[in-house]
């Protein structure tokens, strides 16, 4: 099992959808939680972090994080034709000093004008 | 621009070549991460330098790949005798290097290997 679980998708949805994106892990041990967004033959481009359990708002960007659950989410409100692109959570912790990234797979997301 | 920047951004080898990538991070940070991304997979971690220090290194990094950080600015990440498999997206991030912080990425190295 990896400590990381992501849908891949393909997820498609028409413009101005509420988009919902999960992942689930683990490692107790994460305590900082990101989501990166992918365009195509690109690096990732931070959206958002947050290191507690709770909701952190970025205009159309919701991140959600539910330690005892050991689940995280990202909501795009009134999604875009520009918002489709692969879209990847990541985790860390430092139960052993390490500062390294655990990343899901992705899940590609295309919204459609 | 101040981002992290990545060179070459494509190198296309043939097999049992050796390649060699650089990355200049943010000015200023003090760690820096190399990633391997493979088509349809999350970036995979291989190694990281706290300064000119290799302080961690994946079981992914065998022993035809080697990193350098050189006086704590750009890194190197050498592969030789490349293989097929070694074909990915390589990676780069940077952070400030303050207990758990937030890493910013290159726009990436992709390597083809024939």
């Amino acid at each position: 099992q990896k400590e990381v679980e992501q849908d891949p998708g393909p997820l498609s949805v028409p413009e101005g959808a509420i988009v919902s994106l999960n992942c689930t892990y683990s490692n107790s041990a994460f305590q900082y939680f990101m989501w990166y967004r992918q365009y195509s033959r690109k690096g990732p481009e931070l959206l958002m972090y947050t290191y507690s359990s709770g909701n952190k708002e970025d205009g159309r960007f919701t991140a959600q994080v539910d330690k005892s659950s050991k689940y995280i989410s990202l909501f795009i409100r009134d999604s875009q034709p520009s918002d489709s692109a692969t879209y990847l959570c990541a985790m860390s912790g430092t139960t052993s000093g390490t500062y390294k990234y655990i990343f899901g797979t992705g899940t590609r997301l295309k919204v459609l004008a | 621009d101040t981002g992290v920047s990545q060179n070459p951004r494509h190198k296309i080898t043939k097999r049992g070549q050796n390649v060699t990538f650089r990355c200049d991070p943010i000015s200023e940070h003090n760690r820096l991460y190399w990633y391997r991304q493979t088509l349809g997979q999350g970036p995979e971690f291989l190694t990281y330098f706290q300064n000119e220090a290799q302080l961690e290194k994946s079981r992914l990094l065998s022993d035809r790949f080697s990193a350098e950080r050189p006086k704590g600015s750009f890194s190197t990440l050498e592969i030789q005798r490349t293989e097929q498999g070694d074909s990915a997206m390589y990676l780069c991030a940077s952070s400030p290097g303050l207990g758990l912080d937030t890493q910013y990425f290159g726009p990436g190295t992709r390597l083809t290997v024939l």
